[in-house]
């Protein structure tokens, strides 16, 4: 039973446009949603989180929204960037000794 | 500052064998997390340790075990491989049970 999932397992964006990387999840006791980026040969690197009292952060060029209702979250970059390719994870917790949940991943590739 | 570093980067057993991989933490961190990521997937939670203590397992077997040692470095031990154990392993560290989870570039373990 996947708690957390990632239905594009590939996107393809020109390079200055907004890539938009979608999430859902299925446990409402999540109180912590976070991305992390993984580059081939190295460990998932932490971008941006969300605690599940807000429905907005933002950190320079990344955006995650976060719409409980729905269970839904989403990865907004803009603009896009070459160094920007790379798999993206979607992770959500309880917070304390639970760990984290993660998603299958989605390949962002930008394309010049 | 260090990061997480992990070793061996490469591992190959034979189905039956005991393996242990090996974590620093960073600098400052006291909890240490151990994941599973098959080819494919995310990485999924195999136990969290806190100051030498476990407080927190996911879905997997007692033959998965851990230690965490006074300098807070850690272990992973895996009795009986499987091929299924075959996977990348991930250690993360973290200054205390909640986020701010810093990845290491993981161990690669190969069972045949």
């Amino acid at each position: 039973d996947q708690q957390v999932k990632q239905n594009s397992p590939s996107l393809s964006v020109q390079e200055g446009r907004i890539s938009i990387l979608n999430c859902d999840y299925t446990n409402s006791m999540f109180d912590y949603f976070l991305w992390y980026k993984k580059y081939p040969a190295e460990g998932p690197t932490f971008l941006i989180s969300i605690s599940s009292i807000k429905d907005k952060n933002e950190d320079g060029r990344f955006t995650v929204f976060l719409n409980k209702s729905a269970k839904h979250l989403s990865l907004h970059i803009v603009p896009s960037q070459p160094g920007d390719s790379a798999v993206y994870f979607c992770a959500a917790t309880r917070g304390g000794a639970d760990g984290l949940t993660f998603g299958k991943g989605t390949h962002l590739i930008i394309q010049p | 500052e260090t990061g997480v570093t992990q070793s061996p980067t490469h591992l190959i057993k034979t189905r039956g064998q005991q393996v242990t991989l090996r974590c620093s933490s960073q600098s400052g961190h006291n909890t240490v997390s151990w994941y599973q990521q098959a080819l494919g997937q995310g990485p999924q939670f195999i136990f969290q340790y806190y100051r030498e203590e476990e407080n927190g397992r996911g879905n997997f077997p007692p033959r998965f075990s851990g230690l965490q040692f006074p300098n807070y470095s850690s272990e992973l031990n895996v009795n009986a491989l499987e091929l299924d154990d075959s996977a990348l392993y991930l250690c993360a560290s973290s200054p205390g049970t909640g986020l701010g989870y810093t990845f290491g570039s993981g161990t690669r373990l190969t069972v045949v």
